[in-house]
C-alpha cells in the first residue's frame, strides 16, 4: 500500500527566505506526482505535475523535483510571500485506478 | 474556464435523509473521482470513475454511492447519511493517460447532525 509523508508538518518562515519542503512515498511504481497547495476550508489548487519520467518542474518561483527510485520529491519555493502562506500537499498517481495518494501536507507560514 | 463546480458548497442535513452533492467538469476528462478530508486523516478516495458507466470503489466507499451516466457529471449520493459523514467532500476529474493532471472542485462542506 502506497503511503506518503511529508515533512515538515508546519513550517514558518520570515517573508524572502528560500524554503524546501518535502515528500516522500513507499512505493515507486507511480505515474505521477503533484504538488498541491490548500488554504484554510479551501479547494485544492494544482500546483505542479511532475511525470514520472521527469526530474523537475519549474512555475514561477516555485520548482519540484523527483527522485523517483529514491522515493523522493521536493518543492523549493523562492523569495517566500506573505500570500505564499498555506498548507502544501503532496500526491503521488498510481495504481490501475490512478489514485491520489496524499500526504497530510505542510502548513507553511510565511510572516511579514 | 475549464472547472469542475460542485453543489452545494455547505449543506447541513439530519441522520437518515437521503442527499446528493452533484459534481460537474467542462474539460471532456474521462476520469472523475470523490475524495473526502478530515483532520488528521487527510484526503482519502471515496469513488473513481474512469469513464462513462464504469466506477468503482476506492478506499472509504462505505455509505456513498455514485453514477457516471454522462462523461461531464459524477454525483455521490448519501442515501442515509450518518454524523461519521461530516467532512469536507472534493471531486476531482483528470485526462487518462501519462499526462493525468488531476483538477478538484471546490468542496462540498457537509454536516450531518
Amino acid at each position: 500500500k502506497q503511503e506518503v509523508t511529508q515533512i515538515p508538518a508546519a513550517l514558518s518562515v520570515p517573508e524572502g527566505e528560500n524554503l524546501v519542503l518535502n515528500c516522500s512515498f513507499t512505493d515507486s511504481a507511480i505515474y505521477n506526482l503533484q504538488w498541491f497547495r490548500q488554504d484554510p476550508g479551501k479547494g485544492l489548487t494544482s500546483l505542479l505535475l511532475i511525470q514520472s519520467s521527469q526530474r523537475e518542474q519549474t512555475s514561477g518561483r516555485l520548482n519540484a523535483s523527483l527522485d523517483k527510485s529514491s522515493g523522493r520529491s521536493t518543492l523549493y519555493i523562492a523569495a517566500s510571500q506573505p500570500g505564499d502562506s498555506a498548507t502544501y500537499l503532496c500526491a503521488v498517481i498510481g495504481g490501475s485506478n490512478y489514485k491520489l495518494t496524499f500526504g497530510k501536507g505542510t502548513l507553511l507560514t510565511v510572516n511579514p | 474556464e475549464a472547472q469542475v463546480t460542485q453543489n452545494p458548497r455547505y449543506l447541513i442535513t439530519v441522520t437518515g435523509k437521503k442527499l446528493t452533492v452533484t459534481c460537474s467538469q467542462n474539460m471532456n476528462h474521462e476520469y472523475m473521482s470523490w475524495y473526502r478530508q478530515d483532520p488528521g486523516l487527510g484526503l482519502r478516495q471515496i469513488y473513481y470513475s474512469m469513464n462513462v458507466e464504469v466506477t468503482d470503489k476506492g478506499d472509504v466507499p462505505e455509505g456513498y454511492k455514485v453514477s457516471r451516466k454522462e462523461k461531464r457529471n459524477f454525483p455521490l449520493i448519501l442515501e442515509s447519511p450518518s454524523p461519521n459523514q461530516t467532512s469536507l467532500y472534493f471531486c476531482a476529474s483528470s485526462r487518462q493517460g501519462d499526462y493525468n493532471e488531476q483538477f478538484f472542485g471546490p468542496g462540498t462542506r457537509l454536516t450531518v447532525l
